[in-house]
């Protein structure tokens, strides 16, 4: 079956430094992709999202990639700090239907 | 405006009792979307109801559990029977449209079910 998974469970990284968050999806036909992070005890949190028909989205301090070609999409995080400590999930949407990847848990070291 | 409310936060239930959670959608959405996340995992879809009609329930297992969104009031995700394996955070979320390629999906914090 179609399905969403991210390529690492945990990364860690220090404060200041950027980190680069990686999933990779299987349903070619997937148009929307969305970045969200959960924080512990908490709902997922919207992050950034992205449509098929483009390669690169900028916010403010994460850009969201996309490369149909290899079905891969990348979250990075520019100077990372504490708050970002938290699980992140790429999520791909069908119509009204989200379906998540097993989730990256981002420790920031101080 | 407040956001997606969900409650009871936490709730403990012994094999065999049933389970009620509640999801109250954002002001002006009328579409619901639950969610379980077992630990460790993503999040997976449920069910999704608009006022009175389960649109889509193909998430959901066919025995124990049900949703329900009336006309008045919130959405209830109602287990029955619990065994250990329901033990999870159940995530309501809602829109004000049927896609959820908007960005205008919220979630709540979500309802933990433990079952002892």
């Amino acid at each position: 079956g179609e399905s969403v998974g991210l390529h690492l469970p945990t990364l860690s990284v220090q404060e200041g430094d950027n980190s680069i968050i990686n999933c990779a999806y299987s349903n070619s036909a997937s148009d929307y992709f969305i970045w969200y992070k959960q924080e512990s005890g908490k709902g997922p949190q919207f992050i950034i999202d992205i449509r098929s028909n483009m390669d690169k989205r900028q916010g403010q301090r994460v850009t969201v990639l996309l490369n149909k070609t290899v079905k891969h999409l990348s979250l990075q995080i520019a100077a990372t700090q504490p708050g970002d400590s938290a699980v992140y999930f790429c999520a791909e949407s069908s119509d009204y239907k989200l379906s998540f990847g097993a989730g990256t848990t981002v420790t920031v070291r101080a | 405006n407040a956001g997606v409310m969900q409650n009871p936060r936490h709730l403990v239930r012994r094999r065999g009792q049933e389970a009620r959670l509640r999801c109250s959608p954002m002001k002006g959405h009328s579409h619901v979307y639950w969610y379980r996340q077992l630990p460790e995992e993503g999040l997976k879809f449920m069910v999704y109801l608009q006022k009175e009609n389960i649109i889509d329930e193909s998430g959901m297992p066919k025995e124990r559990f049900s949703a329900e969104f009336p006309k008045e009031g919130p959405s209830i995700l109602r287990i029955q029977q619990v065994v250990r394996g329901d033990s999870a955070a159940y995530f309501c979320a809602s829109s004000p449209f049927r896609q959820t390629n908007t960005g205008e999906l919220f979630f709540g914090e979500g309802s933990r079910l433990t079952v002892l």
